[in-house]
């Protein structure tokens, strides 16, 4: 089975500070990896995702994640966060065979501080 | 970009009746939506997905008579939330696959909150 694990539901970081939000998977096949934001009363939007190929992956509004399989991880990262940052964000694992059915992780809620 | 639109976007309804929510793919076709329900501080919960043209899936637990999903087209799926309680108050997003293989990323609708009195 699937399943998707994001280490810290809250995470602080000041302005202009290096973030890392820590994300693991676990699947029995190859798994394609995407990370997600939201913003208050808001839908989702998708700010990267890794499939086959380079294991780094840019995204936008300057985040960037790893794919490494050896640590079953794809930890989402920005060199330097912006008050802008601050939202919710969700790593998700969708099958690359059978259902394609999506499992998103608990969430990690970014504070940005002055 | 692929554009997903959700309506309405809050809903306050008496308890008792019937309350009922579209997703729109504005700009591509949607074999396939999936409908979640979000509470607060939480992640997302997969209600159903919904199939154009057959019976939507149920997840384990969701009640298929009381959250009513049809996909009448490729470009659009409803949720109803019939005879609704306090309890079903919550935050309703529906998304769609840009693509039909596992590597397409899901578009989300901005979401529907549901308040129940």
């Amino acid at each position: 089975a699937q399943s998707v694990t994001q280490l810290g539901s809250h995470v602080s970081v000041s302005e202009g500070a290096l973030v890392l939000l820590r994300c693991n998977y676990s699947s029995s096949v190859p798994p394609y990896l995407f990370w997600y934001v939201q913003y208050p009363n808001q839908g989702l939007q998708l700010l990267l995702k890794y499939t086959t190929g380079a294991t780094l992956v840019k995204g936008i509004n300057g985040f960037e994640a790893e794919f490494k399989k050896s640590e079953t991880s794809f930890h989402l990262t920005k060199p330097s966060a912006h008050m802008s940052d601050a939202a919710e964000y969700f790593c998700a694992v969708s099958l690359s065979s059978g259902t394609y059915k999506y499992i998103f992780g608990t969430g990690t809620r970014l504070k940005v501080l002055a | 970009g692929a554009v997903v639109s959700q309506h309405p976007s809050r809903v306050i309804c008496k308890s008792g009746t019937s309350v009922k929510i579209e997703c729109r793919s504005l700009d591509f076709q949607a074999t396939t939506m999936f409908w979640y329900r979000q509470f607060p501080k939480q992640s997302l919960m997969l209600m159903a997905t919904s199939n154009e043209g057959s019976k939507a899936t149920y997840e384990q637990g969701v009640e298929k008579d009381k959250f009513l999903i049809n996909h009448a087209s490729l470009t659009l799926s409803t949720l109803t939330v019939t005879s609704a309680h306090p309890e079903d108050s919550s935050f309703y997003i529906c998304s769609a696959r840009g693509g039909e293989q596992g590597n397409s990323p899901l578009h989300f609708g901005n979401g529907t909150r549901l308040t129940v009195t």
